[in-house]
């Protein structure tokens, strides 16, 4: 099967800290994807990595920057957290080939107090 | 703008009863479908794709979707509903050869005994 796991699912941190999600996944998927889920606006996609070191902006970056060193990692970083950035975290990753659907982690569900 | 509708938020049905849950999409061409379910405090479990071929695509835990393309709508059913299906059910789009997802804002499903 494959597992994509994230490193905690609490957390809760002080504003303004530097902030490190990590993901991983053990399925050799060329795509990985970070994703925030609020109640009533679903998921939304922050950031994707189609490869080592690229990585493509999605529909709400703001505020956060992704690092791909190894294909099996993708880490989501909060330069500064802030209050508006409490939210849960899934991360995902899917292979590079058609017809395959994206497989997800538990979610880190992220406090900034 | 390409996007995914779930037009109820929260739907209440009897266990034993008949579920139906909606989608609409809005895409450029046909894309890849998904719904996902996420059960509290977990992750992301695929629950049927559609890629192409037969527009009735038939799922993991009884549930079965219809794609119509008139409509632009892939609804999810199932004959009848379990207590442990109560969770969180997100509709989901996306496009093959980048496997970013659009989804739906979800739809909460609370089972009556």
């Amino acid at each position: 099967d494959v597992k994509v796991t994230q490193s905690s699912r609490y957390l809760v941190k002080r504003t303004g800290e530097k902030v490190f999600l990590e993901c991983v996944q053990d399925m050799d998927h060329e795509n990985m994807f970070w994703y925030r889920q609020d109640p009533g606006l679903g998921l939304r996609l922050i950031y994707f990595s189609y490869d080592v070191k690229m990585k493509e902006k999605g529909d709400i970056p703001e505020g956060y920057s992704v690092s791909r060193e190894k294909k099996e990692r993708f880490s989501l970083i909060l330069e500064s957290a802030s209050t508006n950035q409490t939210s849960m975290y899934l991360c995902a990753s899917s292979p590079g080939t058609t017809n395959t659907e994206a497989f997800f982690g538990q979610g880190t569900r992220l406090t900034v107090v | 703008a390409q996007s995914v509708t779930q037009p109820d938020i929260h739907i209440t049905v009897s266990e034993g009863a008949s579920l139906e849950l909606r989608c609409n999409y809005s895409y450029g061409a046909t894309p890849y479908l998904f719904w996902y379910v996420q059960s509290p405090g977990q992750g992301l479990q695929l629950l049927l794709k559609y890629f192409s071929g037969d527009t009735l695509v038939q799922g993991i835990k009884g549930f079965e979707a219809e794609f119509k393309r008139s409509q632009s709508s892939f609804n999810l059913r199932k004959p009848s509903v379990h207590w442990s299906d109560a969770a969180e059910y997100f509709c989901a789009a996306g496009s093959s050869n980048t496997g970013k997802l659009i989804f739906g804002q979800g739809t909460t499903l609370q089972v009556k005994p």
